[in-house]
């Protein structure tokens, strides 16, 4: 079974809102990886991050690989509609080289 | 340039049928990964190669799946007498050697009714 705790599980939000998302694990991941996923599509990479404690943006995304290599986060900067999707965090285990997804944060903006 | 293909993109098996699904990776992406999603969930592991060589299929669920890459690019996902707790997207992704960067095709939905 999957070692990620993503949270939270779903979010409602106003356009132009600052979004925050984040993963947790019992293990040490050695890659933390940020994927978006529309209906119907495959996940999109997002933001890949390699060491501890670094800090990465794309756009209006901001990832940090956490100090503990044991959790991420992931902020959204004034939402726009188009921001609406699952977003996927994915962690490489330390002990066996494998990527785990958690099972998703479902971002709603509202009207 | 071509992302990562998949066909079927659904597919509808009565159970006990035997079912194939295709995956081209990007050209030139030694490592390709076969995933399976089920509804609400993300993606679980189901096996793992490089190249022609399956490195890894810890992630198989039972000895009716059976995955291969004769020639190191096209790989085909087989489901022998399926059954309905098959039902999930299937998901390629393909990557280049050493890189955790996985890019995702589209899936294949597969129901089995």
């Amino acid at each position: 079974g999957q070692q990620l705790n993503q949270s939270p599980q779903s979010m409602f939000i106003q356009e132009g809102e600052d979004v925050s998302m984040n993963c947790t694990s019992s293990s040490i991941f050695n890659t933390w990886l940020w994927y978006k996923q529309d209906p119907g599509e495959g996940p999109v990479l997002l933001i890949a991050l390699y060491k501890a404690g670094e800090l990465t943006s794309n756009g209006r995304l901001t990832a940090q690989f956490g100090i503990t290599r044991k959790d991420s986060f992931l902020n959204i900067s004034a939402s726009i509609p188009s921001d609406v999707g699952i977003y996927f965090c994915a962690g490489r285990r330390n002990r066996d080289d494998k990527i785990i997804f958690g099972k998703g944060t479902r971002l709603h903006i509202l009207p | 340039g071509a992302g990562v293909s998949q066909s079927p993109r659904y597919k509808v098996a009565k159970r006990g049928q035997d079912v194939a699904l295709r995956c081209d990776p990007i050209s030139g992406h030694v490592s390709l990964f076969w995933y399976q999603q089920a509804l609400g969930q993300g993606p679980e592991f189901l096996t793992y190669f490089q190249n022609e060589a399956q490195l890894d299929k810890s992630g198989l669920p039972s000895d009716r799946f059976f995955a291969e890459r004769p020639e190191g690019s096209v790989s085909t996902l087989k489901i022998q007498r399926t059954q309905q707790e098959d039902s999930a997207v299937y998901l390629c992704a393909s990557s280049l050697v050493k890189s955790y960067e996985q890019y995702f095709g589209p899936g294949t939905r597969l129901t089995v009714t």
